[in-house]
């Protein structure tokens, strides 16, 4: 139990363009999602926290009209980069907090890659 | 703020040796203490955790010491497996839903 799926695993774009990706749990609801960043061999930074059915709280450095977040529904996440440049190349991992659970009890997905030509 | 210092990697072992992996935190108020292990082609899964000072956590073999005095949460082993290598984060919360990594250490033990 406690899967977190993450959608596409990686993708390739042309500067400019928008990307969502999608963050789902699978078999359990997730009140809280996260959205971690981690650049090549340093730490996972934290960019936000989704809240289902209200507005994602950013942190500080991180543009929310950048990286648009959506919680739309218990199960599902999506983080869209807008207007993507070759700086937004990262790769971008999600977590997914059981409803109920303590705020540690963070299950996270496989990661997606993003590359920005 | 909160921040997590750990070992840099890579390390490399042989197998059935004896593993550490240097953790030390800087923290604000008493966080509870995590190590995460990322295997290749998944998703980071909680190995072990300690929520107050002297507190230790163990799983898989795996142990750490919550140490307030020196700040530190170190991960060992004593007789490390192929099946293990892959990458720990060490991580410290901040309290509201916020967990701090640290930068990771890639572990490889050859047979």
């Amino acid at each position: 139990g406690a899967v977190v799926s993450q959608h596409p695993s990686w993708v390739i774009c042309k500067s400019g363009t928008s990307v969502k990706i999608e963050c789902r749990s699978l078999d359990f609801q997730a009140t809280t999602m996260f959205w971690y960043r981690q650049f090549p061999k340093q730490s996972l930074m934290l960019m936000a926290t989704s809240n289902e059915g209200s507005k994602a709280t950013y942190e500080q450095g991180v543009e929310k009209d950048k990286f648009l977040i959506n919680h739309a529904s218990l199960t599902l996440s999506t983080l869209t980069v807008t207007s993507a440049h070759p700086e937004d190349s990262s790769f971008y991992i999600c977590s997914a907090q059981r409803a109920g659970s303590s705020y540690n009890e963070q299950f996270f997905g496989p990661g997606t890659r993003l590359t920005v030509l | 703020g909160n921040s997590v210092t750990q070992m840099e990697g890579p390390v490399t072992l042989s197998e059935e040796a004896f593993l550490t992996i240097n953790c030390t935190y800087t923290a604000t108020g008493y966080p509870s203490l995590f190590w995460y292990v990322q295997y290749p082609g998944e998703g980071l899964q909680l190995l072990l955790k300690a929520t107050k000072a002297d507190d230790k956590g163990s799983n898989k073999g795996f142990e750490a010491t919550y140490r307030k005095e020196t700040t530190s949460f170190h991960l060992e082993k004593g007789s490390v497996q192929v099946s293990d290598s892959a990458v720990y984060f060490c991580a410290n919360d901040q309290g509201a839903q916020k967990l701090v990594f640290g930068q990771g250490t890639r572990l490889t033990i050859n047979p």
